[in-house]
């Protein structure tokens, strides 16, 4: 099965800190994403990876960034985290830009 | 981009099977539709996927109409497990940009 492992499960930061949040999936996927999920809004594509050094962005990458160094990883960054960034945040990962997604379980993030 | 409209939330007896519509009117021809689910607390998990022709595999059915501009998951035997927010997509843009809007809230009953 593939697995989508994300590095925390809850995070509490303070407003300004700069915040990272690993993913790592062990199926070789060449394609990897970070969505925001909000009540009422769904899941936001943030950014997305089809490519090691590769990245493009989503509908809503204003505050965040991302790295993918290594084809397992994909990291998303926000460099000065606020309060409007509190969410939970879902890694998902598929093998192509066709076929279907697997996500990890999320990481709920409260900026403070 | 094609979109998708669902009914916010929906009950099911248990046992019974669940139908859960979705429209996509303006889905073009090599765009696939995408079921997936999200059980609370959890990451969303792929059911099934089809283009034009009705699928069928261990977590349910997906019928799509002819003219492709609607679709319904078939949960056949809906259990308590089955409780969750099912998401229908279709891809959009030059790259799988998968787009979840806000879904049907299924609750099945006892």
């Amino acid at each position: 099965d593939v697995k989508v492992t994300q590095s925390s499960r809850y995070l509490v930061k303070r407003t300004g800190e700069k915040v990272f949040l690993e993913c790592v999936q062990d199926m070789d996927h060449e394609n990897m994403f970070w969505y925001r999920q909000d009540p009422g809004l769904g899941l936001r594509l943030i950014y997305f990876s089809y490519d090691v050094k590769m990245k493009e962005k989503g509908d809503i990458p204003e505050g965040y960034s991302v790295s993918r160094e290594k084809k397992e990883r994909f990291s998303l960054i926000l460099e000065s985290a606020s309060t409007n960034q509190t969410s939970m945040y879902l890694c998902a990962s598929s093998l192509t830009l066709n076929t279907e997604a697997f996500f990890g379980q999320g990481t709920r993030l409260t900026v403070v | 981009d094609a979109k998708t409209t669902q009914p916010t939330s929906m009950d099911c007896a248990e046992g019974r099977a669940a139908n859960l519509p979705c429209n996509h009117s303006t889905i073009s021809g090599n765009e696939y539709v995408y079921w997936y689910r999200q059980i609370h607390s959890q990451g969303p998990q792929y059911i099934i996927h089809g283009l034009k022709n009705n699928e069928t595999n261990e977590m349910a059915s997906l019928i799509i109409t002819e003219d492709r501009k609607s679709s319904t998951l078939i949960l056949p035997h809906a259990t308590l497990r089955d409780t969750a927010v099912y998401y229908c997509i279709v891809r959009v843009g030059s790259y799988d940009k998968v787009i979840f809007g806000p879904g049907t809230s299924l609750s099945v009953i006892p």
